[in-house]
């Protein structure tokens, strides 16, 4: 079967770094992907790693290990409007599948 | 800039109607997805489609949704009738191919069974 792990819920202090963590299993792996969503509105593409090693758009860096079938989210300097739900997904025999997220606070 | 649209965005029936959902795919995108999603759960895909074909509806409950994409463009998802836990958000989304991480989702129809 598939299975996805990420924290539920993050609490950061604006202008701080916070790393999001997501392991997962499944079979026909082919890469790992990051969305955001706010409250109400719809998922939005962030980052995606096919490759091992750290991927850097801007304040947010995605990192994949295929052999430890682990990868994160990295968020730098934190703004408010950073809060939000962060998923995972992985891309698994052409489907791609989305983790439970991780709803993050930023607090001033 | 090209986005998905969706439509209705909300839509409020009572138990044991029929309910509709459409979604416009971004122009040239092969594939289209359906995914639900509970509040305060990641999306779940329910149908993906590459082209007029369905290609994974594993996780579609079939006895009461069903999903077309009739010229592989735009696509309908259909509930008859709808229970109270299909109260969720169905979200649209495409891609230019099957073997991507990025999905262009749309804003969503907002269901409420009663």
């Amino acid at each position: 079967g598939q299975s996805l792990e990420q924290p539920s819920e993050v609490t950061a202090v604006e202008g701080a770094i916070v790393q999001i963590n997501c392991t997962y299993q499944t079979s026909g792996f082919y890469g790992l992907s990051w969305y955001q969503q706010h409250d109400g509105g719809a998922p939005t593409f962030l980052s995606y790693n096919a490759l091992d090693g750290l991927e850097e758009t801007g304040r947010f860096s995605s990192f994949l290990s295929r052999s430890d079938s682990y990868g994160y989210l990295l968020l730098q300097e934190l703004q408010m409007k950073d809060s939000a739900s962060y998923f995972c997904a992985v891309g698994s025999s052409y489907k791609l599948i989305f983790g439970s997220g991780t709803r993050l606070l930023v607090r001033p | 800039e090209a986005e998905v649209a969706q439509s209705p965005r909300y839509k409020i029936t009572e138990k044991s109607q029929a309910v509709a959902f459409w979604c416009d795919p971004i122009s040239g995108h092969a594939t289209l997805y359906w995914y639900r999603q509970i509040l305060g759960q990641g999306p779940e895909l329910l149908v993906q489609f590459q082209d007029e074909s369905v290609v994974d509806d594993s996780q579609l409950p079939k006895d009461r949704f069903s999903a077309e994409r009739l010229k592989g463009v735009d696509s309908t998802l259909k509930i008859q009738p709808a229970e109270l836990g299909d109260s969720a958000m169905y979200l649209c989304a495409s891609s230019r191919g099957r073997d991507t991480g990025e999905l262009f989702f749309g804003e969503g129809s907002r269901l409420t069974v009663l």
